[in-house]
């Protein structure tokens, strides 16, 4: 079993439409999470952190965090376009490397 | 300065040569990571750095990888008698540390490396 799974997709949605992507994790002591966006041929550049249960907002950008589920999601209202890259979801335990998914590549449709 | 900088941005060279990658940290930042990606594979630990304590190497896929941090800033990675399978875009992070696992971390460019 892979240690952060995300679905690799694509997942499509048409502009200004919510995309919603979703990660699961094996290791009940994770601690921090955190959402990466990666364009093609580009370094990742982060996008949101969450380490509590609940709800993150940030902007057009909501995290939701479930311990008890380990299941971290990222929500994109109104999706653009220039939103159109993969996600990675990663995870720290007890360490302080970051263990990543390979990615959720989403596509916003015109 | 800005954020992490890496060089070269591209290498390549011929299997069995030794290379050095080069990363330079944002100001302030404390803790220093490596990571590889290769092509169409998930990011993969290599090795982490935090302060004067000693490097986690548990991530190096075997003894032709080293890595140093002088001055607890610049790090260089080490790659020698290289293969081929070595051949993807090494990436260089850094964070805020003291041993933190919440704190962000922020990646540089990447190196993309290419063994002939």
């Amino acid at each position: 079993q892979k240690e952060v799974e995300q679905n690799s997709g694509p997942l499509s949605v048409p502009e200004g439409a919510i995309a919603s992507l979703n990660c699961t994790y094996s290791d009940r002591g994770s601690q921090s999470f955190f959402w990466y966006r990666q364009y093609s041929g580009k370094s990742p550049e982060l996008i949101m952190f969450i380490y509590s249960n609940g709800d993150k907002e940030d902007g057009r950008f909501t995290a939701q965090l479930n311990k008890a589920s380990q299941y971290v999601s990222l929500l994109i209202r109104d999706s653009q376009p220039s939103d159109s890259a993969t996600y990675l979801c990663a995870v720290t335990g007890g360490g302080n490397k970051l263990t990543f998914g390979t990615g959720t590549q989403l596509k916003v449709e015109l | 300065g800005a954020g992490v900088s890496q060089s070269p941005s591209n290498k390549v060279t011929e299997k069995g040569k030794d290379v050095e990658l080069r990363c330079d940290p944002i100001s302030g930042h404390t803790a220093l990571y490596w990571y590889r990606q290769s092509l169409g594979q998930g990011l993969e630990f290599l090795i982490y750095f935090q302060g004067n304590s000693a490097p986690d190497k548990s991530g190096l896929p075997s003894d032709r990888f080293s890595a140093e941090r002088t001055g607890g800033s610049v790090s260089t990675l080490t790659i020698q008698r290289t293969q081929q399978e070595d051949s993807a875009v090494y990436l260089c992070a850094s964070s805020f540390g003291a041993g933190n696992s919440n704190q962000p971390q922020h990646f540089g460019d990447g190196t993309r490396l290419s063994i002939l």
